[in-house]
C-alpha cells in the first residue's frame, strides 16, 4: 500500500520551456502533498506544501510564480516549472501524506530535470 | 531548524553494526526515519512519537529520547541492502506532517 507515482521520471528540454510534473497517490487519498528539490549528495529541500483545494504554501526563497503548484484532487498534485533555465536543473521529488496527524510521507520516484 | 545527523558517513562490512544519531537544539515532537538509495526516492522506515519509544523494522531499530532531543537508528548485522543515505526528519510543529530533514548519513555496506 501507500504507492505514489511521479511522472515523468526524466526530462531534458531547452531553456525557456515550461515543464509539468505530476504526483499521484494511487491507493490512498492525500490531503497534503509536498514538493522537494534535491541536489547531488544533499538533503531534501522542501519547496512547498500542497493542500487539496487550496493554494500551496511556499518555503522562503522559493518563487511561487516560477514553481506553480496545483492540487486539484485528493490524489493529484502538479508542479510546473515555468520558463525553465539551466539553474533549475535538479532532482524534484514529491511526497504524499494521508489525512491525520503524525503520518509518514510516501515519496514518488522523483523527476530528474535537465535544462539545456 | 535542521536536525543534525552524525556521522556523515559510515563504511561497514556485511554483518557489522552501526548507529546513526539525529539531534536538534529545538524540541523534537517526533522523529521520522527514511532511507534513500542512489537515484531513488526515500523510503519510509519508521516514526517515533513519544519519548522513550523504540521501534524496529527488520534488523533496524530506533529510539527516541525526547528530553535529550535526539533519536538514534541502530542497524544490526548489516546487510548489503542496507546501503544508502539515511535521513531523519522532524516536524516543523507538533502533530503536523511537514518535515525538515537532516543532512543525511551515507552508509555503505561491503561484502
Amino acid at each position: 500500500g501507500a504507492v505514489v507515482s511521479q511522472h515523468p521520471s526524466w526530462v531534458i528540454c531547452k531553456s525557456g520551456t515550461s515543464v509539468k510534473i505530476e504526483c499521484r497517490s494511487l491507493d490512498f487519498q492525500a490531503t497534503t502533498m509536498f514538493w522537494y528539490r534535491q541536489f547531488p549528495k544533499q538533503s531534501l529541500m522542501l519547496m512547498a506544501t500542497s493542500n487539496e483545494g487550496s493554494k500551496a504554501t511556499y518555503e522562503q526563497g522559493v518563487e511561487k510564480d516560477k514553481f506553480l503548484i496545483n492540487h486539484a484532487s485528493l490524489t493529484l498534485s502538479t508542479l510546473t516549472v515555468t520558463s525553465a533555465h539551466p539553474e533549475d536543473s535538479s532532482f524534484y521529488i514529491c511526497s504524499a501524506c494521508p489525512g491525520g496527524r503524525n503520518q509518514p510521507q510516501h515519496f514518488g520516484d522523483g523527476t530528474r530535470l535537465s535544462i539545456l | 531548524q535542521q536536525p543534525v545527523q552524525s556521522p556523515q558517513a559510515v563504511i561497514l562490512r556485511e554483518g557489522e553494526d552501526a548507529v546513526i544519531n539525529c539531534s536538534s537544539s529545538k524540541a523534537l515532537y517526533s522523529v521520522h526515519w527514511y532511507r534513500q538509495k542512489h537515484g531513488e526516492a526515500p523510503v519510509f522506515l519508521m516514526i517515533l512519537l513519544k519519548g522513550g519509544e523504540q521501534k524496529g523494522h527488520e534488523k533496524i531499530s530506533a529510539s527516541f529520547n525526547e528530553k535529550k532531543q535526539q533519536s538514534s537508528l541502530y542497524l544490526t548485522a548489516s546487510q548489503l541492502s542496507y546501503s544508502g543515505t539515511y535521513f531523519c526528519g522532524s516536524p516543523f510543529s507538533g502533530g503536523y506532517n511537514k518535515l525538515i530533514f537532516g543532512a543525511g548519513t551515507r552508509l555503505a555496506v561491503h561484502p
